[in-house]
């Protein structure tokens, strides 16, 4: 099954910088990337995703970038502000069974400091 | 934005006691999940549920724990027995389509057995 190591797990910036959460899978044949952030007391939301046909996406301030060869994934917030402060989990699709599940990442506690 | 209704939001319960968490699914999806997150931890499947069955399940999901579509909105996770180590916050989640994408978290449920 597939298995979801990220890095790092605090992770600590000055408002205005630049933040890098880095993820790698497992399984070769995964096709399917989100990165949800969670807040104190909320579910998870999903705020990104990417595909394996591409290599990169951008929404905003936020980007996904995939790198299928070396199977690792990486999120990238640019111009941090505080309320980006959160626990960010990176995933990667199961599809053990008919109907597909996620496997997590364990985490990263994202602080940015104003 | 369409939402995954989770009730209540905390439970307390004594060891040995029996809940039952509720999640009213987004209307159009008909891809229901469990996972739990206990304190600190990373976000740990549970089980999926399709066309009023059991899709998967993890080695988590053991005879304590069953779910239910008891009616055309409600996805119902029930534990039995309730053990400390069963304390944790539990989300539901709910897709419109196999492949996970558009998934959608619930705020949670924060089961405490004491």
């Amino acid at each position: 099954g597939e298995n979801v190591e990220q890095h790092p797990s605090t992770l600590s910036v000055q408002e205005g910088d630049s933040a890098v959460i880095k993820c790698t899978y497992s399984d070769s044949a995964s096709n399917y990337f989100p990165w949800y952030k969670q807040e104190l007391g909320k579910g998870p939301q999903l705020i990104i995703d990417i595909r394996s046909n591409v290599g990169e996406k951008k929404d905003q301030r936020i980007a996904v970038t995939l790198n299928k060869t070396a199977k690792h994934f990486s999120l990238h917030i640019t111009e941090t502000q505080p309320e980006d402060s959160a626990v960010y989990f990176c995933a990667a699709p199961n599809y053990g069974g008919s109907q597909g599940n996620l496997i997590f990442g364990k985490g990263t506690k994202l602080s940015v400091k104003p | 934005e369409p939402e995954v209704t989770q009730t209540p939001s905390h439970q307390v319960t004594q060891m040995g006691q029996e809940v039952i968490l509720r999640c009213v699914p987004i209307s159009n999806h008909l891809y229901f999940y469990w996972y739990r997150q206990i304190l600190g931890q990373k976000v740990e499947f549970l089980v999926s549920f399709y066309n009023n069955e059991i899709s998967e399940k993890s080695e988590i999901f053991d005879d304590q724990f069953s779910v239910e579509r008891p009616d055309g909105s409600n996805f119902t996770l029930k534990i039995r027995s309730t053990k400390l180590e069963d304390s944790a916050m539990y989300f539901c989640a709910s897709s419109e389509t196999t492949g996970l994408v558009g998934y959608t978290f619930g705020s949670g449920t924060r089961l405490t057995v004491v």
